[in-house]
This record gives C-alpha cells, structure tokens and sequence, in this order.
C-alpha cells in the first residue's frame, strides 16, 4: 500500500503552546489532507493541499495553519493549542476526483 | 454543501448474520461514493467505491450499488464474521473537491462469535 507516515503517533501537550503535527508520502501524490476524527462527527477536514505550496482550509479550520514546501511533505500546525483541539489527527493523500485516499495511522493528540 | 448521513450505531451482529448499513447523501453534480473501513487503532483503507449511478462496488464480500434515484449508497455484506468487527465510513467526493472527501459520522459494527 501507499507509503504515508505521521510524527508523532502519540503527544501530550500544554493549552497555550504550538504543536506541529507531520505527514510524509512516498507516493508522489498531488492532493494532501489533513482530518480530525472526533465520536458522533466522523472524519472533518481541517486543511487540504493540492500542490506545493497550495492549500486551502477546509470546514474546520480554525486554530489550525499548513504548509507543503516538497511533495512529499504536509505540516499541520495547532497556533496555540485549546482542549477543543484534543482529538485523533489523520493524515491521507491522494490523486484527486474519483481516486481512493491513502491514510496515516494517526496522531493521538492531548491538549491538558 | 456536500453531507453523507449514516444509520445511527452502533451495531451488533452474530457472526454468519446479514448486515446493512445505511448511507443517504447531499451532494452537487455527480459525486463519487466510497466506504471506507477503520480497525481498531489504525487508519482508514477504502473497502469498496463506485463512481456513477448504478454502479456496484465490492470488495471481501461487501457490496454497494451507487443509488441516484433515492441517493443512497448502503453497505451489505450476506455473512459477517468476527474480523469485520470495524468502524465504516461512508464517504463522497465530487469533481470540484480537488478529491476531498466528505464523510459521514461513522458506523461501528461488533459481530460476536
């Protein structure tokens, strides 16, 4: 299967303070997304890139900024984390329109 | 705006049982209906999608057949068995989304031996 990774699986953090969250591809894929997956609200998007350098936000956005400087590479990064922010963050990439998604295993993140 | 509705959960079956999971959507255009599938502590691989109506997908014995007429997308599998003990996801994408997809809230299934 596509090769996707995220750093780091598991982190506890502080309110207040900056997080960044990182998705690498080894697949060469054009689209990367980042979603947050909550109980009872599924999967939301949170940013999405569809070149480097291009991205947009997607429906829950807030607190939330990007960045894809190579292909491969997609940073999520939480401002000034809030325990609103205390969920499970997946990375996926893939080819576009009509095109399965390829998924991360997961950042459990904890914001105290 | 895109939405995808899921039957409420979660469900419990025995294993051998016949399963259904309903999936109704809003979308813009034609969309592109997918389900995903999530096992415990790892991320989501597609299971099966169709991309115009009337289509079939299948995949492990699961089967969805892309409805425009009632826009629906319900996922039925005739014997389950313990290791599809799972949270699906039924999900779209349209041609303007530059492949996002729109997912809806999720559906955990259990199935006892």
């Amino acid at each position: 299967d596509a090769g996707i990774t995220q750093s780091p699986r598991h982190k506890v953090t502080e309110t207040g303070t900056p997080v960044t969250l990182r998705c690498h591809q080894t697949e060469n894929h054009r689209y990367m997304y980042w979603y947050r997956q909550d109980p009872g609200h599924g999967l939301r998007l949170i940013h999405y890139s569809y070149g480097v350098k291009d991205t947009d936000k997607g429906e829950v956005s807030d607190g939330y900024s990007v960045s894809r400087s190579k292909t491969e590479d997609f940073l999520l990064t939480l401002e000034s984390a809030t325990s609103s922010q205390t969920s499970v963050y997946f990375c996926a990439s893939g080819q576009g329109y009509n095109e399965k998604l390829f998924f991360g295993s997961g950042t459990q993140l904890s914001v105290l | 705006g895109n939405s995808v509705t899921q039957m409420e959960g979660p469900v419990t079956l025995s294993e051998e049982a016949f399963l259904t999971i309903n999936c109704t959507y809003t979308a813009t255009g034609y969309p592109s209906l997918f389900w995903y599938v999530q096992y415990p502590g790892e991320g989501l691989q597609l299971l099966l999608k169709a991309t115009k109506a009337d289509d079939k997908g299948s995949n492990k014995g699961f089967e969805a057949t892309y409805r425009k007429e009632t826009t629906s997308f319900h996922l039925e599998k005739g014997s389950v068995q313990v290791s599809d003990s799972a949270v699906y996801f039924c999900a779209l994408s349209d041609s303007t989304s530059y492949g996002k997809l729109t997912f809806g809230q999720g559906t955990i299934l259990t199935v006892h031996p």
